[in-house]
């Protein structure tokens, strides 16, 4: 059964500081990993898709890494904003489960970026 | 393209009575999802429909819960005979058909349940 975990549960750092957010899975058999966003009382955000094929996506200050070999991903974030503070969610996609949109999500990082 | 709406956003309901969340698709989307995030828990897969059909049900509790998408009109996911345990914000994503973007969802703004 995929497991998706996701450390640590809270993280505060100063504004300006890099940072990253780590994701572990059971299960290398995915068919892709997405990282979102979720604000407080508001739907979902997708930020990056990574196909099982690929490494890494970027986009902006924003970069995953993904490792399918060790069942791990990561999320680097530069240069910190307030702005950025949210939960920030792992999902995979299973191979059996196809092209489509079932997600197995991880407990999420609660993020806060201190001015 | 207003997104994905979801109504009610917030729902109060006492033990025993029905809940009924709604969610229209992104426009051009044929495809809905519908998770669950009780509290402090990450988000559950639930269902997984196309108009009139229900493709993947494996994450719906066996009793109470039931989802449809007809041809007209939004997805619903309806509650039976609520329980406390219910409580919880239930999100409606939506994709296009199969394909390169199949599986990038568009989540809509959530509905939170509140079982008094």
């Amino acid at each position: 059964k995929q497991e998706v975990t996701q450390i640590p549960a809270a993280l505060s750092v100063p504004e300006g500081e890099n940072l990253v957010l780590n994701c572990s899975f059971t299960d290398s058999a995915i068919y892709n990993l997405q990282w979102f966003r979720q604000d407080p009382g508001k739907g979902l955000t997708s930020l990056l898709l990574i196909q099982s094929s690929q490494r890494e996506q970027t986009s902006g200050r924003l970069n995953a890494s993904l490792d399918k070999s060790s069942g791990r991903s990561t999320l680097y974030i530069a240069a910190s904003q307030p702005g950025d503070s949210a939960t920030y969610l792992c999902a995979v996609s299973l191979k059996g489960s196809g092209n489509t949109g079932k997600l197995i999500f991880g407990q999420g990082t609660t993020l806060q970026v201190k001015p | 393209n207003a997104g994905v709406m979801q109504n009610p956003r917030h729902l109060v309901r006492r033990r025993g009575q029905e809940a009924r969340l709604r969610c229209s698709p992104m426009k051009g989307h044929s495809h809905v999802y519908w998770y669950r995030q009780l509290p402090e828990e990450g988000l559950k897969f639930m269902v997984y429909l196309q108009k009139e059909n229900i493709i993947d049900e494996s994450g719906m509790p066996k009793e109470r819960f039931s989802a449809e998408f007809p041809k007209e009109g939004p997805s619903i996911l309806r509650i039976q005979q609520v329980v406390r345990g219910d409580s919880a914000a239930y999100f409606c994503a939506s994709s296009p058909s199969l394909g390169p973007g199949a599986n990038v969802l568009t989540f809509g703004a959530g509905s939170r349940l509140t079982v008094l």
